[in-house]
């Protein structure tokens, strides 16, 4: 079955960086992009950007492009998403997914907490 | 502020339906058959309910239903149940981009 499995709880000094990863089974991992989607403390869903397992093309949200990075390790069919200069209003659940490159997503990870606090 | 705007709340009684609209512009859901719709418990990851406009994934109960037009789509409950109540997101496709509506707070009366 597919499964995303992400890495643990992060806390964060602002003006730091994190880096969440996504150990994606139970598919052919480069037939499909991975999502990235956060959601703040009560709040809704927020696209990050999608990046292509098979060849590391990406699309960032334009509010984050200067900031974020995903990157992709067919190796060990993982993806990572670094988030740089962190703010405290970038506290929040980080979830990877996996989705098509029409923003349809499927399958989500169990969501990794990034605290951001001074 | 998000892309896509949704209602903040919804809410119906047992058995009835309800429907939750998404309004985006024509560069996302207006321009594009690719509007998703999720639903999510508290301390929970979303789930898939409908993509591509209309369709269902396997397991999803036939009383979700997904419709568009124009710049606006749609989701319909039918028959609702008690655990219907959760919060509800559509999502599109808007070129380079991806865009979530605020989400819905659907409550079963």
């Amino acid at each position: 079955q597919v499964q995303l499995v992400q890495s643990g709880a992060e806390m964060k000094k602002p003006g730091a960086s994190v880096k969440v990863s996504c150990k994606a089974s139970g598919y052919t991992f480069v037939n499909y992009g991975i999502s990235w989607v956060r959601q703040a403390p009560g709040q809704g869903l927020q696209w990050m950007g999608w990046i292509s397992a098979y060849s590391g093309n990406t699309n960032y949200a334009l509010n984050l492009q200067d900031r974020v990075t995903m990157t992709t390790d067919t190796s060990t069919n993982t993806v990572y998403m670094e988030l740089r200069s962190l703010r405290p209003d970038d506290t929040g659940v980080y979830y990877c997914a996996r989705g098509s490159i029409t923003r349809t997503i499927d399958y989500w990870g169990q969501g990794t907490l990034v605290i951001v606090s001074s | 502020q998000s892309a896509l705007t949704q209602p903040p709340s919804a809410s119906g009684s047992l058995g009835q339906s309800v429907t939750i609209s998404c309004t985006g512009t024509r560069n996302d859901v207006g321009g594009y058959n690719f509007v998703s719709w999720y639903q999510q418990y508290p301390g929970k990851a979303p789930k898939l309910l409908i993509y591509e406009v209309t369709k269902r994934p396997s397991g999803v109960p036939d009383r979700f239903s997904g419709s568009k037009s124009g710049n606006t789509a749609s989701l319909t409950v039918a028959g609702l149940q008690a655990e219907d109540e959760a919060d509800y997101y559509c999502s599109s496709y808007a070129g380079s981009q991806g865009a979530f509506g605020g989400g819905t707070r659907l409550t079963v009366l």
